[in-house]
């Protein structure tokens, strides 16, 4: 279930279902998006990326799906694994600038 | 091809001194930007430089705190006199190219910073 409080919003999921982790965007502008992962200890690390003329994109095991009408982003993750467990940020870049602008990241538990 | 290399991973400073947080960009890139973040939290940008040059220190406070990326070794933020409030992880990110203002940026593994 998810849960949304003071800290981190948090889905747990169990090993081997598909995961959707959602993030809605700030500007209409932005026509770069990234889905990072963040272990714990460790920095972000890339794991998907999509401009603006795309509705999706996938990759292994992993897809993108960009609704540019409300402005949501999402992640998806196929048959969901121990490893998977992590915070999961998406980050819009506004055109034009450099400046990436987190979102403020989803905590996702996988359950044996 | 290493990745993004920040050192230290851990600083413990006491109030009143000073921290230096080094990065070392992936190998052929030459933009590099530093991030702050909170427990709990995203990320935050504070400044983006080239070699020898700052080109944004906008999300940087304007005291105490400061960047360089000099032509020959890593880029360097410095705090000082450290405060409590300044305890986070800091994130350095490289990038290869300027031309498109869409380049993936890649992260280091972090240096966290506690202040006692």
């Amino acid at each position: 279930g998810e849960s949304v409080g003071l800290h981190l919003p948090t889905l747990s999921v169990q090993e081997g279902d598909n995961s959707i982790i959602n993030c809605a965007y700030s500007n209409s502008a932005s026509d770069y998006f990234i889905w990072y992962k963040q272990e714990s200890g460790k920095g972000p690390q890339f794991i998907i990326d999509i401009r603006s003329n795309m509705d999706k994109r996938q990759g292994q095991r992993v897809t993108v799906l960009l609704n540019k009408t409300v402005k949501h982003l999402s992640l998806q993750i196929a048959a969901t694994q121990p490893g998977d467990s992590a915070v999961y940020f998406c980050a819009e870049i506004i055109s034009g600038t450099y400046k990436y602008i987190f979102g403020t990241g989803t905590r996702l538990k996988v359950l044996a | 091809n290493a990745g993004v290399m920040q050192n230290p991973r851990h600083l413990v400073r006491r109030r009143g001194q000073e921290a230096r947080l080094r990065c070392s960009p992936m190998k052929g890139h030459s933009h590099v930007y530093w991030y702050r973040q909170l427990p709990e939290e995203g990320l935050k940008f504070m400044v983006y430089l080239q070699k020898e040059n700052i080109i944004d220190e906008s999300g940087m406070p304007k005291e105490r705190f400061s960047a360089e990326f000099p032509k020959e070794g890593p880029s360097i933020l410095r705090i000082q006199q450290v405060v409590r409030g300044d305890s986070a992880a800091y994130f350095c990110a490289s990038s290869p190219d300027r031309v498109r203002s869409t380049d993936t940026q890649y992260f280091g593994p972090g240096t966290r910073l506690t202040v006692l």
